[in-house]
């Protein structure tokens, strides 16, 4: 079945050091979404791109959408303890029910301060 | 505004017995949904509805029920619990249809069977 794969699965870096989070489909997808989920929380929507080569920025988080609407990367710059957390993307896949969003497993980051 | 809310938070049952995880909107979305998450693992779709009186299955919906009655409530049963429904059970809702816009969800129920 369609899968979104995402890597790494865990990521520790120090405080100030950038992180990226990469999404990949063995489909083409009809839109990507990012959600953060903080330790003992609940998932909540960062961002949902669209077209093909988009890149959308939020503050020192950066996201890019693949020109063949495959994959997806998450980019945080100098990263802060309130970073800490799991990052979710989240594939809308074309056709099918209309519950198709197909979730990665997920990077658990953590920032050493 | 509430969002979406979940009761319990959390729950311990013991094999074989029966619930209802409660999930109620106030954001007059009509699509909702309810996922499963196990540790390490991405959110897995039980169930979903795209409005009162329409539900559908979504990836792995054996062993549990649901119902929609009203827009904004969207009950699961877990009927005959095992110790593979322990997890952390999360309901969302969205404007659009899923894949489209974003999902809300709630703050989650944490069940364990033993």
């Amino acid at each position: 079945g369609q899968q979104v794969m995402q890597i790494p699965q865990y990521q520790h870096v120090q405080e100030g050091e950038d992180f990226t989070t990469y999404c990949n489909s063995s489909t083409t997808l009809s839109n990507i979404q990012w959600y953060k989920q903080r330790p003992g929380g609940h998932p909540v929507f960062l961002i949902q791109l669209v077209k093909s080569g988009e890149v959308k920025k939020q503050k020192r988080l950066t996201f890019q959408f693949g020109e063949a609407k495959k994959n997806s990367s998450l980019h945080i710059t100098a990263t802060q303890t309130t970073d800490v957390g799991t990052y979710f993307c989240a594939g809308g896949t074309l056709g099918g029910s209309q519950g198709n969003l197909i979730f990665g497993k997920g990077t658990k980051l953590s920032v050493k301060p | 505004n509430a969002g979406v809310t979940q009761t319990p938070k959390f729950r311990i049952l013991k094999i074989g017995q029966s619930m209802t995880l409660q999930c109620t909107q106030d954001m007059n979305h009509n699509y909702m949904y309810w996922y499963r998450q196990d540790p390490g693992m991405g959110l897995k779709l039980i169930y979903y509805s795209v409005g009162a009186g329409i539900t559908d299955k979504g990836e792995v919906p054996n062993g549990y029920n649901v119902s929609r009655s009203t827009t904004e409530d969207f009950p699961l049963r877990l009927e005959l619990a095992a110790p593979s429904q322990t997890s952390v059970y999360f309901c969302a809702s969205s404007r659009t249809q899923s894949g489209t816009g974003e999902l809300f969800f709630g703050e989650g129920s944490r069940l364990t069977v033993l």
